[in-house]
């Protein structure tokens, strides 16, 4: 059961680098999302897609980049790299659109990314 | 801008204790959802409560969704340590949206 894998798991660039966190699951799932972590601010929305070739901004879009051209695929780019994007990064999937009551709301998440920029 | 908090933030307890984590917000959201995060894995669901008042049990832990909707609490009776855990509270805003509070870092000591 692979669920939602993310690539890499931990990366370090340097400040004006650019990289793609991958993230992929094979449940089928319409929604995917990514959210960033950082101490005492819990989970944040960077971007979402509620299925394939529809993106749309979450609370945090700024410096990150998605695209959705298969259901089972959601990377997300950062085009230049800066300090404050020191976090760790999640992908979501659901069902159905998140929140809902029964199995179709549930968010599974992947293991995480952690990334380092100097 | 919708936001939650979470309280207390960081909670250690002794084997057995039992304890309460709030989840408060200003807004009103259409329902809300627990989970559970262990070190260097995401968050797990726990529980779902989406009717204003609702009370839902799993084995030791009490899920109540506040009557107007703008609150809920986490009941934990007779703590364990495989409990210890972040607990993360997250509200749905629209229908294509969830937002997740700050958590709290419960730590049970055997």
């Amino acid at each position: 059961n692979a669920g939602v894998t993310q690539t890499p798991k931990f990366q370090v660039l340097k400040t004006g680098q650019s990289m793609t966190l991958q993230c992929a699951q094979d449940m089928n799932h319409e929604y995917m999302s990514w959210y960033r972590q950082d101490p005492g601010m819990g989970l944040r929305l960077i971007h979402y897609s509620v299925g394939a070739g529809i993106t749309d901004q979450g609370e945090v879009p700024n410096g990150y980049n998605v695209s959705r051209s298969t259901t089972e695929d959601f990377p997300l780019r950062l085009l230049s790299a800066a300090p404050s994007q020191t976090s760790v990064y999640f992908c979501a999937s659901s069902y159905s659109y998140p929140g809902l009551a029964g199995v179709g709301g549930e968010l599974f998440f992947g293991e995480g990314s952690r990334l380092t920029v100097l | 801008t919708q936001l939650l908090e979470q309280s207390p933030q960081f909670l250690s307890i002794q084997e057995g204790e039992n304890l309460t984590v709030y989840c408060n917000s200003s807004s009103v959201f259409s329902s809300l959802q627990w989970y559970r995060q262990e070190p260097g894995e995401g968050p797990v669901l726990l529980v779902t409560v989406v009717t204003g008042g609702e009370v839902k049990k799993l084995k030791r832990l009490t899920f109540q969704f506040g009557d107007a909707r703008k609150d809920s609490s986490l009941h934990i009776t007779a703590a364990q340590p495989g409990d210890t855990g972040l607990y993360l509270c997250a509200g749905k805003t629209s229908y294509d949206k969830v937002i997740f509070g700050p958590g709290t870092s419960l730590s049970v000591i055997p």
